[in-house]
């Protein structure tokens, strides 16, 4: 099975604060991505990867960044994390020509 | 610009049919996907279309019209573990082939 962990369940952060939020993929697939799920807005895409080393914005990537330095490994970073950063953050994954995504767990983000 | 709509909420009866549509806009259409997501779970893969028609996995039919940008969901026998929240999702050729998904359709299952 595809299994895709993430490195917290819930976080709670004060303002100002640099925020890594880690995923981990164990199907060697090439592509992640990094999502917000807020009520009522769906899944909105924050970034996502297609090869180490490689990145592409999504829809909202302000005030975000992300490293893939190890194919499995995909991290997202708050530079100085506010208040309209909390959220679920959800990580997926996908090999490169495949349709379905598989997601972690989630980390529900607080920011204080 | 990209969007989707889909229902905000849908209410059904144990045993019965519902269908969940979504019609989207994008500039660069490549596939419809659905998935499931339990409330504190995460999302599950249920189907993808990229073809016109309908395809079939189970009591799960999913269905695609490219010409309508139009797509449905449809949930047969319905039972009680199938409340959850449904997104309809479109793999766009723009900006890399990144998905898009809906704001998702609250599905209620009463018995």
């Amino acid at each position: 099975d595809v299994k895709v962990t993430q490195s917290s369940r819930y976080l709670v952060k004060r303002t100002g604060e640099k925020v890594f939020l880690e995923c981990v993929q164990d199907m060697d697939h090439e592509n992640m991505f990094w999502y917000r799920q807020d009520p009522g807005l769906g899944l909105r895409l924050i970034y996502f990867s297609y090869d180490v080393k490689m990145k592409e914005k999504g829809d909202i990537p302000e005030g975000y960044s992300v490293s893939r330095e190890k194919k499995e490994r995909f991290s997202l970073i708050l530079e100085s994390a506010s208040t309209n950063q909390t959220s679920m953050y959800l990580c997926a994954s996908s090999p490169i020509l495949a349709d379905e995504q598989y997601f972690g767990p989630g980390t529900r983000l607080t920011v204080t | 610009g990209q969007s989707l709509e889909q229902p905000s909420e849908v209410t059904a009866v144990e045993g019965a049919i519902v269908q969940i549509n979504c019609t989207y806009q994008t500039s660069g259409f490549y596939g419809l996907s659905w998935y499931q997501q339990h409330d504190g779970g995460a999302p599950t893969f249920l189907s993808y279309n990229a073809l016109d028609g309908l395809e079939e996995t189970g009591r799960f039919s999913s269905f695609l019209s490219r010409s309508d940008s139009y797509g449905y969901l449809l949930l047969q026998e319905l039972q009680m573990k199938d409340s959850a929240s449904y997104f309809c999702a479109v793999r766009d050729r723009a900006g890399g082939f990144k998905t898009i998904f809906g704001a998702g359709t609250r599905l209620f299952v009463k018995a």
